[in-house]
């Protein structure tokens, strides 16, 4: 099977603008989660869908949302871009199969975000 | 926030020793997972340990767990050069619907060969 891939891979924009990331899970997963890793807060968690609906959220303002396709392909929007917000942006998808609680998430090779 | 703490922030060996690394949280959890990330890239996963569960192995990897601590290891027999990276344990509140996994700040391995 294919792994988690991310789109694009490197992005720079300018404070104010907004950014659209993409990410499309192993074939057959149907969670994929988001996180944020910066050299000063580390790797945080911004948000988990699955079967389209969001159902968990990490501590991030609004101007960070998502949403998931049928397919479970997800993307990531930032509006009105901070400087803070350069960072590599990580998808993660998983598979629960039989309800199992045990979540292994498999990564993709992440989104490198600079905001200039 | 971060849940926990790794220890050490960085660690130096060289070539065939072994390293272990600590992992610190601080809510109970269902499971606890160790990653390895390559300069800035993508994380691989390496072991899943259950809370019930007080160590596990796999390949040169053992890991231990001792849920009354908070605390985890991770010891990584006869290293590599390959094994140089960054390593983070993380933590899963676990139940079905919840996959968000909090992770530690990390430890920067170098293997000197």
């Amino acid at each position: 099977k294919a792994g988690v891939t991310q789109t694009p891979r490197y992005l720079i924009k300018t404070r104010g603008q907004q950014v659209t990331l993409s990410c499309s899970p192993i074939s057959g997963h149907r969670s994929v989660s988001w996180y944020q890793q910066t050299p000063g807060q580390g790797l945080q968690f911004l948000f988990e869908y699955f079967s389209e609906t969001q159902r968990n959220k990490g501590n991030f303002p609004g101007r960070f949302s998502g949403r998931q396709f049928s397919n479970s392909r997800s993307e990531m929007n930032v509006s009105t871009l901070e400087l803070g917000d350069s960072a590599l942006y990580l998808c993660a998808s998983s598979d629960r199969l039989g309800g199992s609680s045990y979540n292994e998430q498999f990564f993709g090779p992440g989104t490198r975000l600079t905001v200039l | 926030s971060q849940q926990g703490e790794e220890d050490p922030q960085a660690l130096s060996i060289q070539e065939g020793e072994n390293a272990t690394m600590n992992c610190s949280y601080k809510t109970s959890i269902n499971n606890l997972q160790w990653y390895r990330q390559n300069s800035g890239r993508g994380l691989v996963h390496l072991i899943l340990i259950r809370s019930n569960e007080r160590e596990k192995h796999s390949g040169r990897l053992r890991v231990t767990l001792d849920t009354s601590k908070k605390s985890s290891s991770l010891l990584i027999t006869a290293s590599r050069a390959a094994d140089t990276a960054s390593y983070f344990c993380a933590t899963a509140p676990g139940g079905f619907g919840n996959e968000k996994l909090t992770f530690g700040t990390g430890t920067r391995l170098t293997i000197i060969p």
